[in-house]
């Protein structure tokens, strides 16, 4: 089977930093995706790794590990619009992305 | 604001009932996309078009019914829904299939079945 693990809910304060982790098992792999969806909202797309190490797009960095199956969503300065869902997501070939459950991020002041 | 425009946004409907969801994007991309998402769940991937050809269908119920009439325009035809086909339908298009090239999505269509 395939699959994506990532927590449910992760709550902070304004300011601080989070780790959302997620790992996958999936038949094929060709990168690590995060997505942010506010409440009716559409999916928006973060950040991608195809290989191995940090990737850094503003107050948001994004980690991977393939030999681990392992990625981590880093959200630093955190700020209340921040609070959101957060899926990662694996292309597993072709025109095909699986995403994981979602993390329900809520910031508090 | 997304580059991805979907109507309607709200769509009521009665099992019976047939009607259409609409999708256009102007950005070139050649890939496009339906996904269904349920309330707190991940979007689902339903069906692939790649230069106009369904290129994934994943075993979606015939009463979906999707076309792809140019490069911009994704329309998914609905026909005698049941009620657990209630849900946000969201479109989305990517540039290709290179597997940095990311979705973008619509803001969906929030359907319910009665």
């Amino acid at each position: 089977g395939q699959s994506l693990e990532q927590p449910s809910e992760v709550t902070a304060v304004e300011g601080a930093i989070v780790q959302i982790n997620c790992t996958y098992q999936t038949s094929g792999f060709y990168g690590l995706s995060w997505y942010q969806q506010h409440d009716g909202g559409a999916p928006t797309f973060l950040s991608y790794n195809g290989l191995d190490g940090l990737e850094e797009t503003g107050r948001f960095s994004s980690f991977l590990s393939r030999s681990d199956s392992y990625g981590y969503l880093l959200l630093q300065e955190l700020q209340m619009k921040d609070s959101a869902s957060y899926f990662c997501a694996v292309r597993t070939g072709g025109f095909k992305t699986i995403f994981g459950a979602g993390t329900r991020l809520f910031v508090k002041a | 604001d997304t580059e991805v425009t979907q109507t309607p946004k709200h769509l009521v409907m009665g099992m019976t009932n047939k009607k259409s969801l609409k999708c256009e994007q102007h950005m070139g991309h050649r890939a496009m996309y339906w996904y269904k998402q349920k309330a707190k769940k991940p979007p689902e991937l339903m069906f692939v078009y790649s230069y106009e050809k369904l290129s994934i269908n994943e075993s979606v119920p015939s009463r979906f019914s999707p076309e792809c009439p140019n490069s911009s325009l994704l329309n998914l035809h609905l026909h005698a829904l049941q009620p657990e086909d209630s849900a946000l339908y969201l479109c989305a298009s990517s540039q290709d299939r290179a597997e940095n090239s990311p979705l973008h999505f619509g803001n969906g269509t929030r359907l319910t079945v009665t």
